[in-house]
């Protein structure tokens, strides 16, 4: 079985342009989150989706947003882009959500560099 | 405020010997911590996880001490291998996210 999947894998833009970044979740689950981990730090939480409805957010200006479809994939959207979002995004899916206490599973991330 | 910590940023250690990466987590009401390996170009990957009611879990090669009282969180590799160099992350949930610290270098000698 695949795991979770993101795309693209390495992106390159401008200051003040949009991003969209996307995740496919581990078949049959059902929540998705999304972390930002700028290089040399641990991974930041950003966003908890389930069920289609966030269920968190973290500390992240508005430029951020994201959301999720039917098919529990997911969009993460970055507008107004400054050199400071380049990082990795992460994607982590898991069966439940509502807990981090419910194991989250990786993906391999994309990597946004902002010039 | 948020903030999980690591003691050492790198650890260096001769292939075979055991290692302990240690962590600082700051909320006291966390109940679930887990530690991640994270290589080059890939996510985190899962290693190993502990609720707050247990002191002590151990897995194939890995054992997670909690130490509730001083808030601190370890992890011990038996027999280290050159596969497991990469960084290390403790994590605390917070309700429904993952606090992260900052991590830790691995590097394995041969």
């Amino acid at each position: 079985d695949a795991g979770v999947t993101q795309s693209p894998t390495h992106l390159i833009k401008t200051r003040g342009q949009h991003v969209t970044l996307r995740c496919s979740p581990i078949s049959g689950h059902k929540s998705v989150s999304w972390y930002q981990q700028v290089l040399g730090q641990g991974p930041q939480f950003i966003f908890q989706y389930y069920e289609k409805e966030e269920r968190g957010r973290g500390n992240f200006p508005d430029r951020f947003s994201a959301r999720q479809f039917p098919n529990y994939s997911s969009e993460l959207n970055v507008n107004a882009l400054l050199l400071g979002d380049s990082a990795l995004y992460l994607c982590a899916s898991s069966l439940e959500g509502g807990r981090a206490i419910d194991e989250q599973f990786f993906g391999p991330g994309t990597r946004l560099t902002v010039l | 405020g948020e903030s999980v910590g690591l003691h050492l940023p790198t650890l260096s250690v001769q292939e075979g010997d055991n290692s302990i990466i240690n962590c600082a987590y700051s909320n006291s009401a966390s109940d679930y911590f887990i530690w991640y390996k994270q290589e080059s170009g890939k996510g985190p990957q899962f290693i190993i996880d502990i609720r707050s009611n247990m002191d002590k879990r151990q897995g194939q090669r890995v054992t997670v001490l909690l130490n509730k009282t001083v808030k601190h969180l370890s992890l011990q590799i038996a027999a280290t291998q050159p596969g497991d160099s990469a960084v290390y992350f403790c994590a605390e949930s917070w309700g429904n996210k993952l606090v992260f610290g900052a991590g830790t270098i691995l590097r394995v000698k041969s």
